[in-house]
């Protein structure tokens, strides 16, 4: 049972580039999440999804979109990076949504912008 | 939004218990207690969560005080394996969804 899967593990970009950043779950999880954490500031959300088709804006959304197009993924886009997007980004998801559900997260993907 | 208040950092020998405190003074009645862990260079791990009635799991016990104001995670052995961050998070019905980390306790295990 993989779980979450984040790929790629690593990525180094120009300024200016875009990516897409791929996360997988394999539990039938309804509800899914994309995270950045940078040095000393924790987690914080930048978008989430409580269902296939749909998407909305977390904590620092600014510069990113998402698409959930299957149940199974969630992607994450830069359109245009810049260095203060460096940072790494994880994935999680949780079979429904309710402040008792634990979240299941993928083990991130390291992103640098130069 | 209700804050929790951590240590940055704690020691603890290996094979010993460690407690892990955290206080929580503006805890509403309806914000459940969750703890998750981050080993390093992985992604965050769930531990173990509360409402008000201490819980025991195959990882840990958390321990909530009778007033809700403060909790403790209670890893019973402690081995190598278990350093890393671990944040203590109140989710409740006016945050949604959405886990908000604070910058945890960094847990070091002396072997």
């Amino acid at each position: 049972n993989a779980g979450v899967t984040q790929t790629p593990k690593f990525r180094v970009l120009k300024t200016g580039q875009s990516m897409t950043l791929l996360c997988a779950q394999d539990m039938n999880h309804e509800y899914m999440y994309w995270y950045r954490q940078d040095p000393g500031m924790g987690l914080r959300l930048i978008h989430y999804s409580v269902g296939e088709g749909t998407t909305a804006k977390g904590e620092v959304p600014d510069g990113y979109n998402v698409s959930r197009l299957k149940k199974q993924n969630f992607l994450l886009g830069l359109e245009s990076a810049a260095p203060s997007q460096t940072s790494v980004y994880f994935c999680a998801s949780s079979y429904f949504g309710g402040i008792n559900q634990p979240q299941h997260f993928g083990d991130g993907t390291r992103l640098s912008i130069l | 939004d209700a804050k929790t208040t951590q240590p940055n950092s704690m020691e603890s020998n290996e094979e010993e218990p460690v407690h892990l405190p955290c206080n929580h003074s503006t805890i509403s009645g309806t914000d459940y207690i969750h703890w998750y862990r981050q080993l390093p260079s992985q992604g965050p791990e769930y531990v173990i969560h509360g409402l008000t009635s201490n819980v025991n799991n195959r990882m840990a016990s958390l321990a909530i005080a009778e007033d809700r104001k403060s909790s403790t995670l209670i890893l019973h052995r402690a081995t190598l394996r278990d350093a890393a961050v671990y944040y203590c998070i109140l989710r409740g019905m006016n945050r949604d969804d959405k886990i908000i980390f604070g910058k945890g306790t960094r847990l070091h295990i002396l072997p």
